[in-house]
């Protein structure tokens, strides 16, 4: 199958800094990429939709301006947390989606906000 | 409303026993593509089986192999020979064809084989 990298694994930073994660599709294009949050012993909670060299469409209830999305290439997608709280500790999941109408996912980033 | 149901929270098998696990989805949609992903303790989300709803024949894809019932809308996942490998959440989802690749997730199954 497709790989999906993730960059970092995991990550812990200050209250209030920002964290960037990288989600590359190592061995195909992607026009559109998905974040995911997931919570212990729960299903992925999708966050938005990265399309390449357009807007990311954010589902209800995310902050646009605290989850920044850029999709700037067709096989690299980030997440930025802003201004990161404590409650934005959590796993993040990023996949992409290729041509056969399936989604790859990455290995995930476990943030940890103190 | 399209949505999965895995009714099924937790399920344990013995080691190289078969094992079934339930899916129901609704979707008014009639081209779509279903699957079940598998997330061992690494978390890492593996693709285990995709099955395109237009085909009758059912997936497999060596010990794992799909009962697709289009009309009841049913997909369940056999994991023949099961391994100590196997341990991990399953979740059934779906695409709608052409409709931008979002999945449609279910609650997940907790599986654990036991040797």
């Amino acid at each position: 199958g497709a790989v999906v990298s993730q960059h970092p694994s995991r990550v812990i930073c200050k209250s209030g800094t920002s964290v960037k994660i990288e989600c590359r599709s190592l061995d195909f294009q992607a026009t559109t990429m998905f974040w995911y949050r997931q919570f212990p012993k729960q299903s992925l909670m999708l966050m938005a939709t990265s399309n390449e060299g357009s807007k990311a469409t954010y589902e209800q209830g995310v902050e646009k301006d605290k989850f920044l999305i850029n999709h700037a290439s067709l096989t690299l997608s980030t997440l930025t947390v802003t201004s990161a709280h404590p409650e934005d500790s959590s796993f993040y999941i990023c996949s992409a989606f290729d041509s056969q109408e399936t989604q790859y996912f990455g290995p995930g980033t476990r943030l940890l906000v103190l | 409303a399209q949505t999965v149901t895995q009714s099924q929270p937790e399920m344990s098998v013995q080691e190289a026993e078969t094992v079934t696990l339930s899916c129901t989805y609704d979707t008014s949609e009639s081209n779509y593509y279903l699957f079940w992903y598998k997330q061992p303790p690494s978390r890492q989300m593996i693709l285990v089986i995709r099955q395109e709803a237009y085909k009758q024949q059912n997936a497999t894809e060596n010990r794992f192999s799909v009962n697709f019932q289009k009309a009841a809308k049913s997909f369940s996942l056999k994991i023949s020979d099961s391994q100590l490998g196997d341990t991990a959440m399953y979740f059934c989802a779906f695409i709608i064809y052409n409709q931008g690749g979002k999945l449609i997730f279910g609650q997940g199954t907790e599986l654990s084989v036991k040797p």
